[in-house]
């Protein structure tokens, strides 16, 4: 069975460094990319980037290149969503998805609450 | 504000049919596969159509998807209560990934 498990909730102050995570199993890890999408308060889905877990291949959306960092260690199966300054505007909850049948994201974890508070 | 456009709200009362629309521009959506995700409240988002019009396992065939041109479309046919969510439709513009800005399903 395919499962994505992230990391649990988190509560942080502005300027803080943080590192959530998403740990794959029942596939191959290295042959699927892994994208996060921000879902903020109330609001919709964004895309924020996507990493290719078997080169470490990284794209990243133009509204969140330089604001976090996206990574992988393939000897564990696990991805990472790094801010290393956070601001009270990281506040959402963050997921992630494989990307898998015709490119869809076809698998979800059951995402990561970030509070930051100022 | 979303590159694709989706009305914020439809609604419905059970057994009806509702359709959610999904406009885009030409360079992500002529020429591109749309997507559909259920996200039920509280929930992660759930992938419910890809490639336009296909179900993955385990979708009900109440869903059904479509593409015209700039132009997507998910019906909904016997509604039920346990169908009232938000509703995203997606393209990949080259390796961006760009979503509507939902639609939240009333059953009444």
């Amino acid at each position: 069975e395919v499962q994505l498990v992230q990391s649990g909730a988190e509560v942080k102050k502005s300027g803080e460094s943080l590192k959530i995570s998403c740990k794959g199993s029942g596939y191959s890890f290295t042959t699927h990319w892994i994208g996060w999408v921000r879902q903020m308060p109330g609001k919709g889905l964004e895309w924020m980037g996507i990493i290719y877990p078997g080169d470490s291949d990284t794209r990243y959306s133009p509204s969140f290149q330089g604001q976090v960092t996206i990574s992988a260690d393939k000897s564990i199966s696990t991805a990472y969503l790094q801010w290393s300054s956070l601001k009270a505007s990281d506040t959402a909850m963050y997921y992630c998805a494989r990307q898998g049948t015709e490119t869809s994201l076809d698998y979800w974890g059951q995402g990561t609450l970030v509070t930051v508070s100022s | 504000q979303s590159v694709l456009t989706q009305p914020p709200s439809v609604s419905g009362t059970p057994g009806q049919r509702v359709t959610i629309s999904c406009s885009g521009s030409s360079s992500n959506f002529r020429a591109n596969y749309v997507f559909w995700y259920q996200q039920l409240p509280g929930t992660a988002p759930k992938l419910l159509i890809y490639t336009n019009n296909q179900r993955p396992s385990g979708v009900p065939d109440r869903f059904s998807g479509s593409k015209s041109g700039t132009s997507a479309s998910l019906a909904i046919s016997g509604l039920r209560s346990e169908d009232e969510a938000d509703y995203y439709c997606a393209a990949w513009n080259g390796s961006l990934k760009v979503f509507g800005g939902g639609t939240k399903l009333t059953v009444l």
